[in-house]
């Protein structure tokens, strides 16, 4: 069974560009839920997609967007780039959106704004 | 809002030794809490968790305590290895809808041989 799969692993953009960052979950599995990893903050949350809509989202401005598509797989969208949000973007997939369900992370796309 | 407080930042431990981290939430709609692991360069791994209907769970070497009046729980690991060293993450359920999990800083436990 395939894991989680994120696209790229590595990119760099310069600031006040835009980036998209895919995520395919686990086949059957209809969550997704997106995570900026930080030294200083660690893993904050930043919103869920389920069933193609968007469930919860956290504390970040709007220039970070998602959606989902109709096969699960979910990207999210950053606009206007700061330095600020040079991370490890992580999102992890769930069977039914339920936590502890096969809770799994894919292996993150690490961001570097320049 | 809602929190997770999470210690030590670092432990140092000698191989066979226990390590003990303990967080604390604040959210008391809480009701899941895993333990994720994460080596450098990989991807945080589950490792362990506990439901807020259970207070302590075991697997081998890893233990988890959960204590819901004062909105705390612990991770032990007895018996350390030096594979054991990592950063570990804990993680608790918000009171919304869905997955979304509110994580503690991490704590960097290192374990010599």
């Amino acid at each position: 069974k395939a894991g989680v799969t994120q696209t790229p692993r590595y990119l760099i953009k310069t600031r006040g560009q835009q980036v998209t960052l895919s995520c395919s979950p686990i086949s059957g599995h209809r969550s997704v839920s997106w995570y900026q990893q930080t030294p200083g903050q660690g893993l904050q949350f930043l919103f869920e997609y389920f069933s193609e809509t968007q469930r919860n989202k956290g504390n970040f401005p709007g220039r970070f967007s998602g959606r989902q598509f109709s096969n699960s797989r979910s990207e999210m969208n950053v606009s206007t780039l700061e330095l600020g949000d040079s991370a490890l973007y992580l999102c992890a997939s769930s069977l039914e959106g339920i936590p502890g369900y096969g809770y799994t992370f894919g292996s993150g796309t690490r961001l570097t704004v320049v | 809002g809602e929190n997770v407080e999470q210690h030590p930042s670092t432990l140092s431990v000698q191989e066979g030794d226990s390590a003990v981290i303990k967080c604390t939430y604040s959210d008391s709609a809480s009701n899941y809490f895993p333990w994720y692991k994460q080596e450098l360069g990989k991807r945080p791994q589950l490792i362990i968790d506990i439901r807020s209907n259970v207070g302590e769970k075991k697997d081998q070497r890893i233990a988890v305590t959960l204590n819901k009046t004062a909105k705390h729980f612990s991770l032990h690991i007895t018996e350390t290895q030096p594979e054991d060293s990592a950063v570990y993450f804990c993680a608790a359920s918000t009171g919304q809808a869905g997955t979304a999990l509110i994580f503690g800083k991490g704590t960097t436990l290192s374990v010599s041989s």
